[in-house]
């Protein structure tokens, strides 16, 4: 079975461009996490949806990110205008949720460099 | 406030060993916990899931003590493959919503 998919896996960019990250879910999960990873600051959770309705946006770091969940199959995480302070990786994860229950998958992770 | 402290490390043991982490949170009323590990440069993948009775699997056991609040993984016998960093996850919420928070990892480094 495919596991988390993230598109692009590498992305370089100059500081002022639009970045878009994109993920599709397990088939049949029903919870999907968008995460950064840093050295200074760990794995960090910027948004999760659950059934395609945002639940919990409190990560966001601030107006420039974006998430949207059209689907069940896809969601897309949007910085608008990048800056170098968003090199990070992002990665995707997506779950069954059931009460109290989240083993999550994550996908490969996308490496944002922003020059 | 939702707070996971893990102890950085590294753990520097050989082959053979016997070692164990620790992992402290603030309240939490989950049921489950969760040990992933992360390789370097890939993705944190599920390792175990804990729960009140604790978890074994082979070489490794997970342990919940929700008195003193803080989830342990034991690693027997330690083997080369098993150095990585071990992350642990913490669910905060509640009413059957609850959002993972991860610990910043502790990283084992198993050598001959």
């Amino acid at each position: 079975d495919a596991g988390v998919i993230q598109s692009p896996r590498h992305e370089v960019t100059e500081m002022g461009q639009e970045v878009t990250l994109r993920c599709k879910p397990i088939s049949g999960h029903n919870s999907l996490f968008w995460y950064r990873q840093t050295m200074m600051r760990g794995l960090e959770l910027l948004i999760y949806f659950n059934n395609n309705v945002p639940i919990d946006d409190s990560g966001m770091p601030e107006d420039r990110f974006s998430a949207k969940m059209p689907n069940a199959s896809f969601s897309t995480l949007k910085i608008q205008p990048s800056e170098p302070r968003d090199s990070a990786v992002y990665f995707c994860a997506s779950s069954l949720a059931g009460t109290g229950l989240y083993e999550q998958y994550f996908g490969p992770g996308t490496r944002l460099t922003v020059t | 406030r939702k707070e996971v402290e893990q102890d950085p490390g590294p753990f520097n043991v050989p082959e053979g060993a016997t070692v164990a982490f620790n992992c402290t949170y603030s309240n939490s009323a989950s049921q489950s916990f969760f040990w992933y590990r992360q390789d370097c440069r890939k993705e944190p993948k599920l390792l175990m899931s804990v729960y009140s009775s604790g978890n074994e699997d082979g070489r490794f056991t997970a342990q919940l003590n929700r008195a003193s609040q803080y989830i342990s993984l034991l690693i027997r016998d330690s083997k080369l493959s098993d150095s990585a960093t071990y992350l642990c996850v913490v669910p905060f919420g509640g009413g059957g919503s609850y959002i993972p928070t991860f610990g910043r990892g502790t990283s084992l480094i198993v050598h001959p």
